[in-house]
């Protein structure tokens, strides 16, 4: 069974730009949650999404904003980049909205020039 | 607030025990996570606790005191593909009616020496 799946893989953009990365849960996960990893920290989570609605947002700006898709695939996006946004998006999935276990994507490797 | 303490780093040798050790403060909680990440990969999950005692699974058990806000990864018989960073992870719920979210530490990154 294919795991949880983002693209793209890296990116690199300047600041001021757009952003948009995705991500594709494991089959029959209903629930998407969206972490920012910067080096030598833990993930922060950003958002989580269950059955297209926003179930929960961390400490995050409104540059910081996403969706969920009819088939559980979702989206991230962020506006305005700035340097501090360089670091690595990971993308879990789960079935339910309070599963114990997350399933992790192996991320996007974002890069604000 | 939410808040976890986790050392940073730990070393260790082939064969032998470690002990991973976290303490958090949080509100709302449900539970505490040990994730296992290697370099340039991604966090897998390997254990939960919700309730105070000690789970076992393989190599690997996880302790947990609810009362006293602290958990440990302990790991036995290390192995060189267990080089990797250990994070502890609260679930809680921040807030009525939100779900419940992972609020992680910042990893103990374990070096198993041959």
């Amino acid at each position: 069974d294919a795991g949880v799946t983002q693209s793209p893989t890296h990116l690199i953009k300047t600041r001021g730009q757009h952003v948009t990365l995705r991500c594709s849960p494991i089959s029959g996960h209903k629930s998407v949650s969206w972490y920012q990893q910067v080096l030598g920290q833990g993930p922060q989570f950003i958002f989580q999404y269950y059955e297209k609605e926003e179930r929960g947002r961390g400490n995050f700006p409104d540059r910081f904003s996403a969706r969920q898709f009819p088939n559980y695939s979702s989206e991230l996006n962020v506006n305005a980049l700035l340097l501090g946004d360089s670091a690595l998006y990971l993308c879990a999935s789960s079935p339910w909205r309070d599963q114990e276990t997350q399933y992790f994507g192996p991320g996007t490797r974002l890069l604000v020039l | 607030g939410q808040s976890l303490e986790q050392p940073s780093e730990v070393t260790a040798v082939e064969g032998a025990i470690v002990q991973i050790n976290c303490t958090y403060q949080t509100s709302g909680f449900y539970g505490l996570s040990w994730y296992q990440q290697h370099d340039g990969g991604a966090p897998t999950f390997l254990s939960y606790n919700a309730l105070d005692g000690l789970e076992e699974t393989g190599r690997f058990s996880s302790f947990l005191s609810r009362s006293d806000s602290y958990g440990y990864l302990l790991l036995q018989e290390l192995q060189m593909k267990d080089s990797a960073s250990y994070f502890c992870a609260v679930r809680a719920q921040i807030s009525s009616g939100s779900a419940r979210q992972l609020t992680f530490g910042s990893g103990t990154q374990l070096t198993v020496l041959p």
